[in-house]
C-alpha cells in the first residue's frame, strides 16, 4: 500500500498521560496535514507542514499538542498530559496539486480514547 | 472564517434511487468544493470535486452541481447500490488554494436493498 499510514490505528491511555502519533505520507508529496475528527463530525484542521516547516496552527491546537516533521518526510503529533475532551480520530493526509488544485489523500487515523 | 453548511444529516433511499445531498458555504471567494466518502471505520477518500468556473461535473453514477450565486453546491448520486452506504462529507478551502479544508458536519447516507 503506497498511499498515507499512521500509526497505531488505536491508542488507549489514562488521563494525563503522553501520547505520540506518526504518519508517514505518500513519499512524493510535500505537503503534509493533521486533523481531527470526532463522532457524527467533520474533520477539523489542526495544521500542516511543507517539507520539515510548519506553516499554520489552528487555534484549536493547543499548547499541550505539538507536531513535528523533521526530515520533511514522516511526522509525529504529540499530546502531552492528555484529557478526555482529546478523545477523537486523529487523521493525517498529505497532498498533491492536480488540475491545479491542492488534493488531500487520507491516511486510516489514529483513534484515541482517552480514559 | 468560512463556514460549511450540510444537510441532510442522515438520508435513507431505496436502491435504486436517487440522493441529493447539499452544502452551503459563506465565502464568496471559494474555488474549489471536493467531496469526500468515508465508510466505516475507513478513511476519508475524494470521490468528486469542483472548481468555481465550472457549475457541473459528472462521473458516472456521481455528479457535482456549483451555484456560486447562491454560495451552494451539490452531490447527486444516481441509482444508489448498498455499497454507497457511508459518510458523504463536502469541503472548501475558503479563498485559499490549500489543503486546510474547512468540512461541513457529514451526510450518513443509507441505502436499503
Amino acid at each position: 500500500d503506497t498511499g498515507v499510514s499512521q500509526d497505531p490505528r488505536h491508542k488507549i491511555t489514562k488521563r494525563g498521560q503522553n501520547v505520540t502519533f506518526r504518519c508517514d505520507p505518500i513519499s512524493e508529496h510535500n505537503r503534509l496535514y493533521w486533523y481531527r475528527q470526532t463522532l457524527g463530525q467533520g474533520p477539523e484542521f489542526l495544521t500542516y507542514f511543507q517539507n520539515e516547516a510548519q506553516l499554520e496552527k489552528s487555534r484549536l491546537l493547543s499548547d499541550r499538542f505539538s507536531a513535528e516533521r523533521p526530515k520533511g518526510s514522516f511526522s509525529t503529533l504529540e499530546i502531552q498530559r492528555t484529557e478526555q475532551g482529546d478523545s477523537a480520530m486523529y487523521l493525517c493526509a498529505s497532498s498533491s496539486i492536480i488540475d491545479s488544485y491542492e488534493k488531500l489523500f487520507f491516511g486510516s487515523g489514529t483513534q484515541l480514547s482517552v480514559l | 472564517g468560512e463556514n460549511v453548511e450540510q444537510h441532510p444529516s442522515t438520508l435513507s433511499v431505496q436502491e435504486g434511487d436517487s440522493a441529493v445531498i447539499k452544502c452551503t458555504y459563506s465565502d464568496s471567494a471559494s474555488n474549489y468544493f471536493p467531496w469526500y466518502k468515508q465508510e466505516l471505520g475507513k478513511r476519508p477518500q475524494l470521490i468528486i470535486d469542483i472548481r468555481s468556473n465550472v457549475g457541473e461535473k459528472k462521473d458516472q453514477r456521481i455528479a457535482v452541481t456549483l451555484n456560486k450565486t447562491a454560495k451552494h453546491f451539490s452531490l447527486h448520486i444516481t441509482e444508489t447500490q448498498p455499497e454507497d452506504s457511508a459518510v458523504y462529507f463536502c469541503a472548501t478551502p475558503g479563498s485559499g488554494n490549500t489543503g486546510k479544508l474547512i468540512f461541513g458536519q457529514g451526510t450518513t447516507l443509507q441505502v436499503k436493498p
